[in-house]
């Protein structure tokens, strides 16, 4: 089953605006990370919020969630032309009885414009 | 430090031919991660393995795909024969020992296949 999903697909913005993703899910989660993907390179992970948490930041990023309404966002503060990425949230899926994996978005193109 | 390795990073090949995909996780990772990407289909975990042992391979797409990790430094990935439908960007990833959601994965920069 596909758990996170990702909105906006694409987001265009200037250089020193705020960029806000949003990612919703189906069932309950232990923890959701936010990774980001350059273009032809791996991931790379983020942040990791725990069910328990509501908020979390790390440098420019700040991550909220929302476990009431099954979501998550991710907010990019003053944004740099570095930043131009996919971000991808990712939720744990149940797998069988007691099984478990990491399911992935599909992802919000973020293009920041010098 | 070195990340995740992972080789060849690009790989054309006829239909029918065999295919292995090499990776090296961090030193110190006991969680090794397996995953396909694709416009269609997003990133999809294909297997992992955690201490080497195989733990989850319910993604793995067809008896065409095998995957081993024989030590703690090394794994692969085989697609025998392989088909145009394969064609992909594969991912290896790894963490450090918790469940599938707890830690951070760390990607190598995955190799490109394209089955001709």
């Amino acid at each position: 089953s596909q758990q996170g999903e990702e909105d906006p697909q694409a987001l265009s913005i200037q250089e020193g605006e705020n960029a806000t993703m949003n990612c919703s899910y189906k069932t309950s989660i232990n923890n959701l990370q936010w990774y980001r993907q350059n273009s032809g390179r791996g991931l790379v992970h983020l942040i990791l919020i725990r069910s328990n948490e509501r908020e979390k930041h790390s440098g420019r990023l700040r991550v909220t969630l929302d476990t009431s309404k099954k979501s998550s966002s991710l907010l990019i503060t003053a944004s740099r032309a570095a930043d131009t990425a996919s971000y991808f949230c990712a939720t744990d899926d149940r797998v069988g009885t007691s099984g478990s994996r990491l399911t992935f978005g599909e992802g919000t193109q973020l293009t920041v414009n010098p | 430090d070195a990340g995740v390795i992972q080789s060849p990073r690009h790989e054309v090949t006829e239909m029918g031919q065999e295919v292995t995909l090499r990776c090296k996780p961090i030193s110190g990772h006991n969680s090794l991660f397996w995953y396909r990407q694709t416009m269609m289909r997003g990133l999809e975990l294909l297997i992992y393995f955690n201490n080497n042992v195989p733990i989850d391979d319910s993604g793995m797409p067809e008896d065409r795909f095998s995957a081993k990790m024989p030590n703690a430094s090394f794994s692969t990935l085989k697609i025998q024969p392989s088909e145009p439908r394969d064609s992909a960007v594969y991912f290896c990833a790894s963490s450090v020992l918790g469940t599938v959601s707890n830690q951070p994965q760390h990607f190598g920069d995955g190799t490109r296949l394209s089955i001709l």
